[in-house]
């Protein structure tokens, strides 16, 4: 079953709407998790690690103040699209795990439409 | 973490075995080969890894080779549900839950019947 789980799966708004994605690790304690987003036909790009208790870690040409990370427990780290616009429109995925040998897994992924 | 590359497509006919090469020519000795899968507008999917000896699971074997500077991904009897783009990606194993997987393009496996 699924052990990094990411809500909602899909959300169509309005431009300048602000939106929250959660992304939750089922069954083991995650103090990093991590941030991505996909564009068509692209690869996956790394945008931000979220850290348990502390600031998130953004990459470069990652607009923080646009992209709202908070990591307040061990198992739930949240982005928020802050006044969204088409241009933000992409679909967004976080993982987390890599514990005791064990790989990262991923969430399903968020597919963000901005009107 | 070392530079993988990947060939952008391959075809494979349905039931046949797919085979699905990485080249790491600069992967160093504490650094693990990892095999993961994105199938559609889904979420990557983690298929094995590996440092040096040939591994197998329920989904996949993976072969590397004596050099360690390329790998070899086989899915033994490939089924429509396999298409999907398949990353191969070299990492530290050290402090694997406080670093980020970082894509490459993969490959794009067509499977069909």
């Amino acid at each position: 079953g699924a052990v990094v789980s990411q809500h909602p799966s899909w959300v169509i708004c309005k431009s300048g709407t602000s939106v929250k994605i959660e992304c939750r690790s089922l069954d083991f304690q995650a103090t990093t998790m991590f941030w991505y987003r996909q564009f068509p036909k692209q690869s996956l790009m790394l945008m931000a690690t979220s850290n348990e208790g502390s600031k998130a870690t953004y990459e470069q040409g990652v607009e923080k103040d646009k992209f709202l990370i908070n990591h307040a427990s061990l198992t739930l780290s949240t982005l928020t699209v802050t006044s969204a616009h088409p241009e933000d429109s992409s679909f967004y995925i976080c993982s987390a795990g890599g514990y005791s040998n064990q790989p990262q897994h991923f969430g399903d992924g968020t597919r963000l439409s901005i009107l | 973490d070392a530079k993988t590359t990947q060939p952008p497509s391959m075809d494979c006919a349905e039931g046949r075995a797919a085979n699905l090469p990485c080249n790491h020519s600069t992967i160093s000795g504490n650094e693990y080969v990892y095999w993961y899968r994105q199938i559609h507008s889904q979420g990557p999917q983690y298929i094995i890894h590996g440092l040096k000896n040939n591994e197998t699971n329920e989904m996949a074997s993976l072969i590397i080779t004596e050099d360690r500077k390329s790998s070899t991904l086989i899915l033994p009897h490939a089924t429509l549900r396999d298409t999907a783009v398949y990353y191969c990606i070299v990492r530290f194993h050290f402090n694997q839950a406080g670093t980020a997987l970082i894509f490459g393009k993969g490959t794009t496996l067509s499977v069909s019947s």
